[in-house]
């Protein structure tokens, strides 16, 4: 039982196109929710994280949108480069360690 | 260098043959955790430690051992391997900094058992 959904599980953009990944969570105790970026071959990393008590939260080019009474959040990336091609990840949790993750979204940016 | 060492990178086994994977971190971090992906699944956590001495399990914990007896290690053990157990595993350390907490993962061990 998937307790963090996330789609679409596979993306295609243009370069410069705009990228958006969602999710959604079931556990209103949740109270952390970070993305993390992984290449082929490499463990994830954290890209952006947010906290409940803002519904927006933006970082050069990647923004976190969050609705807290939908109980979802998402993942926008302006101007995608090749570069961004990579999978994400969203998660959810209370305590770091402790963070469930969605399936995956694999983001081919086509230049 | 801040890192996360697991090894080995790739393990072929036969089913029921023992094994561990270690895992190692240099940031002096309380949490530590493991993770399996799979193909559609995502990352699944399978233990997690909140300090030494202390794990707790994670959504698939069936088929796994942990330890945690130093800060810096917390090796997975596989005490009867079966070929559901072929997966990408992932361990990852942390610690609590300000309001942002972060996971820091290793590169990964390609576990496949025959």
């Amino acid at each position: 039982q998937q307790q963090v959904k996330q789609s679409p599980q596979s993306l295609i953009v243009q370069k410069g196109g705009i990228s958006i990944i969602n999710c959604a969570y079931e556990n209103t105790a949740f109270d952390y929710f970070p993305w993390y970026q992984q290449f082929p071959g490499k463990g994830p990393a954290l890209l952006i994280a947010i906290r409940p008590d803002v519904s927006e939260k933006k970082e050069g080019r990647f923004t976190i949108s969050f609705n807290k009474s939908a109980k979802q959040f998402s993942l926008h990336i302006m101007d995608s480069q090749p570069g961004d091609s990579a999978t994400y990840f969203c998660a959810a949790g209370e305590v770091c360690p402790d963070m469930r993750f969605g399936a995956g979204t694999r983001l081919t940016v086509k230049p | 260098e801040a890192q996360v060492t697991q090894n080995p990178r790739y393990l072929i086994t036969v089913t029921g043959k023992k094994l561990t994977v270690t895992c190692s971190q240099n940031m002096n971090h309380e949490y530590m955790s493991w993770y399996r992906q799979d193909p559609g699944l995502g990352l699944r956590q399978i233990y997690y430690s909140m300090n030494v001495e202390v794990t707790d399990k994670g959504d698939v914990p069936e088929g796994y051992k942990v330890s945690r007896k130093e800060k810096r290690n917390f090796p997975l053990i596989l005490e009867s391997p079966s070929p559901n157990q072929t997966s990408l595993y992932f361990c990852a350390s942390s610690s609590k900094q300000g309001i942002d907490e972060k996971l820091f993962f290793g590169s990964g061990t390609q576990l496949s058992v025959l």
